[in-house]
């Protein structure tokens, strides 16, 4: 079934280093990627998105990449500050072919930025 | 603030209560959308709204009850509820079906 899964659940790093994030899929009928961000007492945030006609696709500080082959998304972050610590969830869509699709979400990984 | 807003932010209530969770969007968008979160679990979906009209049922039980009065307003009704039920819920809102969501801050439910 569709399924969107996070390899770790938490990532320290220490401010100024920079961040990478994976998450792996297995709907291989999925066309659309968002990076959401949770920080505490918050809704998700929408952070970046792709398509799956791109494999790279940035943002500011953010960078996602999408691995058609070995169903893998990733988001870096490039200077870690001690703002970007919260939860980070991956989440896929099927658009295409007339599809109505539901934002089907992954576990999440809580990103720690020590100062 | 997302331009979803959900109220109230807190809300405990006992299990014969009878509550009503409300979203409201102003991005004039059309679907709309209640999510469950739970503590290590990823985002639930529960219903959608498109045009006003519900087109998806999670499997819900029927103590969770959502109402679409507009395509500006999303209520969950809520009753007979189980300790288990207590989570943030969250409303969301797409341009259309194939749009990314944009979120409320949720609401923080706790049954006792």
């Amino acid at each position: 079934g569709e399924s969107v899964g996070l390899h770790l659940p938490t990532l320290s790093v220490q401010e100024g280093d920079n961040s990478i994030i994976n998450c792996a899929y297995s709907n291989s009928a999925s066309d659309y990627f968002i990076w959401y961000k949770q920080e505490s007492g918050k809704g998700p945030q929408f952070i970046i998105d792709i398509r799956s006609n791109m494999d790279k696709r940035q943002g500011q500080r953010v960078t996602v990449l999408l691995n058609k082959t070995v169903k893998h998304l990733s988001l870096q972050i490039a200077a870690t500050q001690p703002g970007d610590s919260a939860v980070y969830f991956c989440a896929e869509i099927v658009t295409g072919g007339g599809s109505q699709g539901n934002l089907i979400f992954g576990k999440g990984t809580k990103l720690s930025v020590k100062p | 603030e997302t331009g979803v807003t959900q109220t109230p932010r807190h809300l405990v209530m006992g299990m014969t209560n009878k509550k009503s969770l409300k979203c409201e969007q102003h991005l004039g968008h059309n679907a709309m959308y209640w999510y469950k979160q739970s503590a290590k679990k990823p985002l639930e979906l529960m219903f959608v709204y498109s045009l006003e009209e519900r087109v998806e049922n999670n499997s819900v039980p029927s103590r969770f009850s959502p109402e679409c009065p507009n395509s500006s307003h999303l209520f969950l009704h809520l009753h007979t509820l189980q300790p288990e039920d207590s989570a943030l819920y969250l409303c969301a809102s797409s341009q259309a079906r194939s749009y990314g969501y944009t979120f409320g801050s949720g609401t923080r439910l706790t049954v006792v």
